[in-house]
């Protein structure tokens, strides 16, 4: 089945440590997306990449960094810089030139 | 003034009812609209775009006015399975931008 996938579906982890949250797709999409949500909050779009090398920060992007060596895959990684990561985390796709992402299921960090 | 805009709700409407929603949004050079669903710690999933011709699917009807910068969604005969929150989307080149959300609660 074609879709996007995310894990894990949820990481704790502790204060000052970096970790690297996963998302791959085989939707041959060209654009992936990062978003941030918190309770009761929209989404915030943290980084997006239209393009396999290339990616753009988003509204939120301090604290956080990503990478798109492959076309299928891109990571993001929650540093420790990042003062308030606990959030529900949200990867999407889309094709180049269309209109409507898709999401993955999301991963839902917690920094004890 | 926020890009999207939407009443957080929440809305409480009991089995049966007509309920509808609007959403606000500031840049008149938008393409495309869309509403998403999303359910508690769920992922959003589209539920549908949105045109100037409005588009129905069900019980669903979606509207677009680019005069006035809103779309509304109205759903009909609401089942306690529509419980959820609908972001309303719209995107301008490769640019997305999310609504806050409305949220609905259908009780019996």
């Amino acid at each position: 089945d074609g879709g996007i996938t995310q894990s894990p579906k949820y990481l704790f982890r502790k204060e000052g440590q970096n970790v690297t949250l996963s998302c791959e797709q085989n939707l041959n999409h060209d654009a992936m997306y990062w978003y941030r949500q918190d309770p009761g909050q929209g989404l915030r779009l943290i980084y997006y990449s239209q393009i396999v090398n290339d990616f753009q920060k988003g509204d939120i992007a301090e604290g956080y960094s990503v990478s798109r060596e492959k076309k299928e895959s891109f990571p993001l990684t929650v540093t420790s810089a990042q003062k308030n990561p606990t959030a529900f985390y949200l990867c999407a796709s889309k094709r180049q030139g269309g209109d409507t992402q898709y999401f993955g299921p999301g991963t839902r960090l917690t920094v004890l | 003034r926020k890009e999207v805009e939407q009443d957080p709700g929440p809305f409480n409407v009991p089995e049966g009812a007509t309920v509808a929603f609007n959403c606000t949004y500031s840049n008149s050079a938008s393409q495309s609209f869309f509403w998403y669903r999303q359910d508690c710690r769920k992922e959003p999933k589209l539920l549908m775009s949105v045109y100037s011709s409005g588009n129905e699917d069900g019980r669903f009807t979606a509207q677009l006015n680019r005069a006035s910068q809103y779309i509304s969604l109205l759903i009909r005969d609401s089942k306690l399975s529509d419980s959820a929150t609908y972001l309303c989307v719209e995107t301008s080149y490769d640019k997305v931008i999310f609504g806050p959300g409305t949220s609905l609660s259908v009780i019996p």
